[in-house]
């Protein structure tokens, strides 16, 4: 059982380019999620869903978008991208519930040179 | 005021010591508390939930203070392996069951 699944886990781009970043959970889950985590600021959400073809913003969606077409797939896009937008970027998933766990995938390390 | 906040630590402690952190919430509405472990470089795992009632986990205990609006995690007999960051999640009310995450708290137990 695989989980969530993140690729790429690492990516180096150059500012102004553009890239998706792929979130594969395959529990059936609700709920999904996407973080950026930097050093002293904690895992700050991006953008969530709470089911397919949903999305909604968090607390920093400035410079993403999502799409969730699919139950089990939630994408984040850069569509232009910054050195701003360097980071470590964390998906997750949850089932119904306020107690659910949230699982997360390994994560993809991104810099923007 | 940050809607979840943690000592970010190094708390630096010897191996068998008992540790214990704090963390502080801001939306007294909210439902449900977390505390979850990373590891370096590594995603976040649930460690526990935190329940009213106070809740034990082998040599992990969580404790709930609504009133004042605090969540505490207690380490007893440290191991060299319980060094990581300690995150404090809530779940405040509102759509999307959103998870809000502390800055994390850095144990290092050292021999």
């Amino acid at each position: 059982n695989a989980g969530v699944t993140q690729t790429p886990k690492f990516r180096v781009l150059k500012t102004g380019q553009s890239m998706t970043l792929l979130c594969a959970q395959d529990m059936n889950h609700e709920y999904m999620y996407w973080y950026r985590q930097d050093p002293g600021m904690g895992l700050r959400l991006i953008h969530y869903s709470v089911g397919e073809g949903t999305t909604a913003k968090g607390e920093v969606p400035d410079g993403y978008n999502v799409s969730r077409l699919k139950k089990q797939n939630f994408l984040l896009g850069l569509e232009s991208a910054a050195p701003s937008q360097t980071s470590v970027y964390f998906c997750a998933s949850r089932g119904f519930g306020g107690e659910a766990e949230a699982f997360f995938g390994q994560g993809t390390r991104l810099t923007v040179v | 005021r940050k809607e979840v906040e943690q000592d970010p630590g190094p708390f630096n402690v010897p191996e068998g010591a008992t540790v214990a952190f704090n963390c502080t919430y801001s939306n007294s509405a909210s439902q449900s508390f977390f505390w979850y472990r990373q590891d370096c470089r590594k995603e976040p795992k649930l460690l526990m939930s935190v329940y009213s009632s106070g809740n034990e986990d082998g040599r992990f205990t969580a404790q709930l203070n609504r009133a004042s609006q605090y969540i505490s995690l207690l380490i007893r007999d440290s191991k060299l392996s319980d060094s990581a960051t300690y995150l404090c999640v809530v779940n405040p009310t509102g759509g999307g069951n959103k998870l809000t995450f502390g800055t994390g708290t850095q144990l290092k137990v050292e021999l």
